[in-house]
């Protein structure tokens, strides 16, 4: 079973600058979370889609961030326009829908670098 | 969510059990606890999670004290593959579709295996 993917790895932009970042969960997951990391914080949470749908995006720092999740499968999450305090690193998770409290699985993570 | 305490950092010899103490002395009724890891670079990596029983599986031991008011992860025979950051967390449990939540994290423990 292929785990959750994220595209690309890493990416490096310029200030104002839009960048899109891609994230796989595994098939048949219909919870999946967007989290990151910034320079010597914690993870922290962003938003949870179950399917298609915004569970919660009470973490979502600001209206410069999208994310979206087409046809409940992959989601997107776009940074426009990008600014210094948005690098870090931003991890996808995904867990089943049924059965009580399935573990997320992350992904290893998007690295994102503002200049 | 209940706030965890761990301590920052933890030495093990490779070959020993490693036990990884967590105290959530404010836990509700109704919250797991679970345990995650970071090793650098990659993603967090699903270890184990309880609600009062003790755990285990392929990777490690959870043990949840009686009152629920900590835990411990134990690492049964550590390798250096093991050298990570460990993070224990309590989330509420959900029984409703659609509702599953985020994980909140924070700093973890540091743990070194060493030779």
């Amino acid at each position: 079973e292929a785990g959750v993917t994220q595209f690309p790895s890493h990416s490096v932009i310029e200030k104002g600058q839009t960048v899109t970042l891609r994230c796989d969960p595994i098939s048949g997951h219909d919870n999946l979370y967007w989290y990151r990391r910034v320079m010597g914080k914690e993870i922290k949470f962003l938003l949870h889609f179950v399917k298609e749908s915004k569970q919660d995006e009470s973490g979502m720092p600001n209206n410069r961030f999208l994310a979206e999740r087409t046809g409940g499968t992959y989601s997107t999450l776009k940074v426009q326009p990008a600014e210094l305090e948005d690098s870090g690193v931003y991890f996808c998770a995904s867990s089943q829908e049924v059965g009580e409290n399935q573990p997320q699985h992350f992904g290893d993570g998007t690295r994102l670098s503002i200049l | 969510d209940a706030k965890t305490t761990q301590p920052p950092s933890m030495d093990c010899a490779e070959g020993r059990a490693a036990n990884l103490p967590c105290n959530h002395s404010t836990i509700s009724g109704n919250e797991y606890v679970y345990w995650y890891r970071q090793i650098h670079s990659q993603g967090p990596q699903y270890i184990i999670h309880g609600l009062k029983n003790n755990e285990t599986n392929e990777m490690a031991s959870l043990i949840i004290t009686e009152d629920r008011k900590s835990s411990t992860l134990i690492l049964p025979h550590a390798t250096l593959r093991d050298t990570a950051v460990y993070y224990c967390i309590v989330r509420v449990i959900q029984f409703d579709p659609g509702t599953a939540s985020k994980l909140t994290f924070g700093t973890g423990t540091r743990l070194q295996v060493t030779l």
